[in-house]
């Protein structure tokens, strides 16, 4: 069945960087665009980012524009977010979502489990 | 602050049928974007609940339904049970912010 798998969270100092994993399964994952949701303790969820199937078209938040990077390794079916210059209110869970068939915008039909990154000295 | 308005909170009794809304705007719902819902159960992951307005994945019970309208859409909850007492968050695109974007996110409480 379609799975996603986060991995690569942890705690790091501010002003640090940190690069998160999505290992995804069950279906084919260069036919399809993914995004990044986080959302921080007790709050709601925010966009974060959106990647195309072949990693030519990336959007960004304006919270995370220029710090944060997303990727695709389509050969190895992984999705990648590079976290630089990270600041206390980056701390969140970090979801992995899949951009679905139908929709204007496509809905986010498959999400991972989440990986959880904490910003602390 | 997210574009998309919800309530913070609705409760009902076992069985009853509630409804709450996702308000937005012409740069969003209102410019005909679809608005899709999800469920987050405490503790874990968000799921597609609804998907463009009103339709439902495979496996979503039919007591779960949706509608749009002008510049806000609402889920609806018939009968409603126990294992509803969750997180449900509205999300749409806006096209002034070019941004994915969540409303604030409804939390349901069965009573």
């Amino acid at each position: 069945q379609v799975q996603l798998v986060e991995s690569g969270g942890g705690v790091v100092q501010p002003g640090r960087s940190l690069r998160l994993s999505c290992a995804a399964s069950g279906f084919t994952f260069s036919g399809y665009s993914m995004h990044w949701v986080r959302q921080a303790p007790g709050k709601g969820l925010e966009w974060m980012t959106m990647i195309s199937y072949d990693g030519n078209n990336k959007d960004y938040a304006d919270s995370v524009k220029g710090r944060f990077t997303i990727s695709r390794d389509n050969s190895q079916n992984t999705l990648y977010l590079q976290l630089n210059s990270l600041r206390a209110e980056d701390t969140a869970i970090y979801y992995c979502a899949r951009d679905g068939d139908y929709g204007d915008p496509r809905p986010l039909d498959c999400w991972g489990q989440g990986t959880l990154v904490s910003v602390s000295s | 602050q997210s574009v998309l308005t919800q309530p913070p909170s609705v409760s009902g009794a076992p069985g009853q049928r509630i409804t709450f809304s996702c308000t937005g705007s012409n740069s969003n719902i209102g410019a005909g974007l679809d608005v899709h819902w999800y469920q987050q159960l405490p503790g874990t992951a968000p799921k597609l609940l609804i998907y463009r307005n009103n339709d439902r994945p495979s496996g979503v019970p039919d007591r779960f339904s949706g509608s749009k309208s002008g510049t806000s859409a609402s889920l609806v909850i018939t009968g409603l049970q126990a294992e509803d007492e969750a997180d449900y968050y509205c999300q749409s695109y806006d096209i002034s912010l070019s941004a994915y974007v969540f409303g604030h996110g409804t939390k349901v409480t069965v009573l």
